[in-house]
């Protein structure tokens, strides 16, 4: 039973636009969400987090949006650049220290 | 500081074998998770280990199981390996400690790609 969904396989956006990936969760105890990227031959490298207690949180380019009630959370990246072309992954866990539990992953390309 | 460190990097064993994969963590990083990422399924959760002991297992059957060392080295076994095993095999490491807030952000090594033929 996938808890994490990731239900867009991949996406592509123009250079400078926003690139909006998202995300669906079922167990509405999840306290933590995080997300990740990652590059070929490389391990996933984190981004951004937020906790259940916000339903926002930025840093620089990236931004995630939760909303709690719909179970679902989006990352929004502005201005999209050709360098974040790559699989992004959202995660979820239920305390500080819980096993993080991945989605499938959605393949960003950035088209310059 | 050093990042995590796993090898091999790369290895291709035959099905009926066993295999040892290897964890180095972030200096001062008490706990190791170990995930399998296979095309289409994202990163499926193996096991985490903290202070040498197993603290979360996911759903795997038994033979995989993994150990940690008293410097928080980690390994993880596959035995009787099997064409399915066949994915890329991520470690990744955290503090882990409970009285810390926040999300529980890992670190990533670059994986073990292995290949059961």
């Amino acid at each position: 039973d996938q808890q994490v969904k990731q239900n867009s396989p991949s996406l592509s956006v123009q250079e400078g636009r926003i690139s909006i990936l998202n995300c669906d969760y079922t167990n509405s105890m999840f306290d933590y969400f995080l997300w990740y990227k990652k590059y070929p031959a490389e391990g996933p490298t984190f981004l951004i987090s937020i906790s259940s207690i916000k339903d926002k949180n930025e840093d620089g380019r990236f931004t995630v949006f939760l909303n709690k009630s719909a179970k679902h959370l989006s990352l929004h990246i502005v201005p999209s650049q050709p360098g974040d072309s790559a699989v992004y992954f959202c995660a979820a866990s239920l305390t500080s220290y819980d096993k993080v539990i991945f989605g499938p992953g959605t393949s960003l390309s950035v088209i310059p | 500081k050093a990042g995590v460190t796993q090898t091999p990097r790369y290895l291709i064993k035959t099905r009926g074998q066993q295999v040892t994969l290897s964890c180095s963590p972030i200096s001062g990083h008490r706990s190791v998770s170990w995930y399998q990422q296979t095309p289409g399924q994202g990163l499926q959760f193996l096991f985490e280990y903290f202070s040498e002991t197993q603290r979360n297992k996911g759903n795997f059957p038994g033979r995989f199981s993994g150990r940690q060392f008293s410097n928080s080295r980690s390994e993880m076994n596959v035995s009787t390996l099997e064409l399915g095993d066949s994915a890329l095999y991520l470690c990744a490491s955290s503090a882990g400690q409970v009285y810390l807030s926040g999300a529980n952000v890992l670190t990533f090594g670059a994986g073990s790609r292995l290949t059961v033929l």
